[in-house]
């Protein structure tokens, strides 16, 4: 079952705008993970929040973590064309070590000029 | 620095034939694992490894096998394929104990397009 679930589904912005996508999660986590996926790749690392974090900042990614409301946000402020991909959240669980994520089902973002 | 690598990319089989996909990573790192992505299913874990001979389940094991004789290679078998297993399929891997502070990372290869006709 997926731990994560992405909101919205998919999300159109104007170069230059913010784009902000959700995850929700339904157990306790040692970190959550946010990768993107462009078109026909694989995935790239982004940024990783740990569960004592509430906010992480990364160029022009900001990520958030509520472990109260088992939710993190995504934010990706002045967006580019070249930000056009596919988001994912992941959780790592606390217990169980290897780095065994979790992924939710994504946020497709597209930017537009 | 060629990183983690899968082939091939892509492939058509039938029914009932068993196909293996091979992933070889370049950094020694400990753990691998398969992915499977299919639309509106986000990804799955199928199997990891968390060292040469050491492998488990993950969520969607039926119907695939794995082995991992070598630290680098991790392949992925379809004992005999069914049109359910057409998906695009991931390997990563990851290093728990390394330094520079991505232990917890997952690098995931390009992904091998699996047509199950």
């Amino acid at each position: 079952s997926q731990q994560g679930e992405e909101d919205p589904q998919a999300l159109s912005i104007q170069e230059g705008e913010n784009a902000t996508m959700n995850c929700s999660y339904k157990t306790s986590i040692n970190n959550l993970q946010w990768y993107r996926q462009n078109s026909g790749r694989g995935l790239v690392h982004l940024i990783l929040i740990r569960s004592n974090e509430r906010e992480k900042h990364s160029g022009r990614l900001r990520v958030t973590l509520d472990t109260s409301k088992k939710s993190s946000s995504l934010l990706i402020t002045a967006s580019r064309a070249a930000d056009t991909a596919s988001y994912f959240c992941a959780t790592d669980p606390p217990t169980g070590g290897g780095n065994k994520l979790t992924f939710g089902t994504g946020t497709q973002l597209k930017v537009e000029l | 620095d060629a990183g983690i690598t899968q082939s091939p990319r892509y492939k058509i089989t039938e029914t009932g034939r068993q196909v293996t996909l091979m992933c070889h990573q370049t950094w020694s790192h400990s753990y691998m694992f398969w992915y499977r992505q299919d639309l509106g299913h986000g990804l799955r874990l199928i199997y990891y490894s968390a060292a040469a001979d050491i492998t488990d389940k993950g969520e969607v094991p039926d119907g695939y096998v794995v082995s991992r004789s070598k630290t680098e290679n991790f392949p992925l078998t379809l004992e005999s394929a069914t049109r359910s297993q057409t998906s695009v399929y991931f390997c990563a891997s990851s290093d728990p104990w390394g330094a520079g502070g991505h232990q917890e990372t997952q690098y995931f290869g390009p992904g091998t397009r699996l047509l199950v006709l």
